[in-house]
């Protein structure tokens, strides 16, 4: 079964770092989303992305957030200043139809000490 | 923005019964509801999901029902078993745009 793959699995960074989390969508998915989900929490919307642009985002997802497709198969979720709050499980997704029938990749687990 | 809440936050049952979770919803517009079933440490994974224009669906053991009019959906889990021991997730979306609002939670313990 294809799958979402996220790395790293785990990174731990120092506040006011700039951090990279990086996903491999599905191959003929079309619709990208981040969410995040902190510890003991529900899962949070960040941001969606459609046809190389971003077609949603949340209030969460300010300026310190930015997302990229820099290849044809990387997506990637930038935090160019992070806060000890940004620590949490970040999970990528990938669907086929918009807003339907998610994948979830299996989660990068984000420490800012 | 839609909210989505969730009833009980921790449900126990003895193997062999029936769970039953309870989600609320409050945008009238959303028309798309899965649920997903997170293990400890793993990813949110899509177990089943039912779109406005059925009231129900079911999967073998699993079935959700969808109540419109009071804003509502239920996931079942009949004959459960220690491995559906997990954390269910609930979440609402209209189709229109690009953003599935989750509930809190709950978390199910199967006792064997």
């Amino acid at each position: 079964e294809p799958e979402v793959t996220q790395t790293p699995s785990h990174q731990v960074t120092q506040m006011g770092q700039e951090v990279i989390l990086r996903c491999v969508p599905i191959s003929n998915h079309l619709y990208f989303y981040w969410y995040r989900q902190i510890l003991g929490q529900k899962v949070e919307f960040l941001v969606s992305f459609y046809n190389n642009e971003i077609s949603e985002k949340s209030e969460i997802f300010d300026d310190q957030f930015s997302v990229e497709r820099p290849d044809g198969s990387n997506f990637t979720l930038k935090i160019r200043s992070t806060k000890l709050e940004d620590s949490a499980m970040y999970f990528c997704a990938s669907s086929e139809k918009q807003n339907y029938g998610y994948t979830f990749g299996s989660g990068t687990r984000l420490t800012v000490v | 923005g839609e909210n989505v809440e969730q009833h009980p936050s921790t449900l126990s049952v003895q193997e062999g019964d029936s769970a039953v979770i309870k989600c609320t919803y409050s945008d009238s517009a959303s028309n798309y509801f899965p649920w997903y079933k997170q293990e400890l440490g793993k990813r949110p994974q899509l177990i089943i999901d039912i779109r406005s224009n059925v009231g129900e669906k079911k999967d073998q053991r699993i079935a959700v029902t969808l109540n419109k009019t009071a804003k509502h959906f239920s996931l079942h889990i009949t004959e459960t078993q220690p491995e559906d021991s997990a954390v269910y997730f609930c979440a609402a979306a209209y189709y229109g745009n690009n953003r599935l609002a989750f509930g809190k939670g709950n978390q199910v313990v199967v006792i064997p």
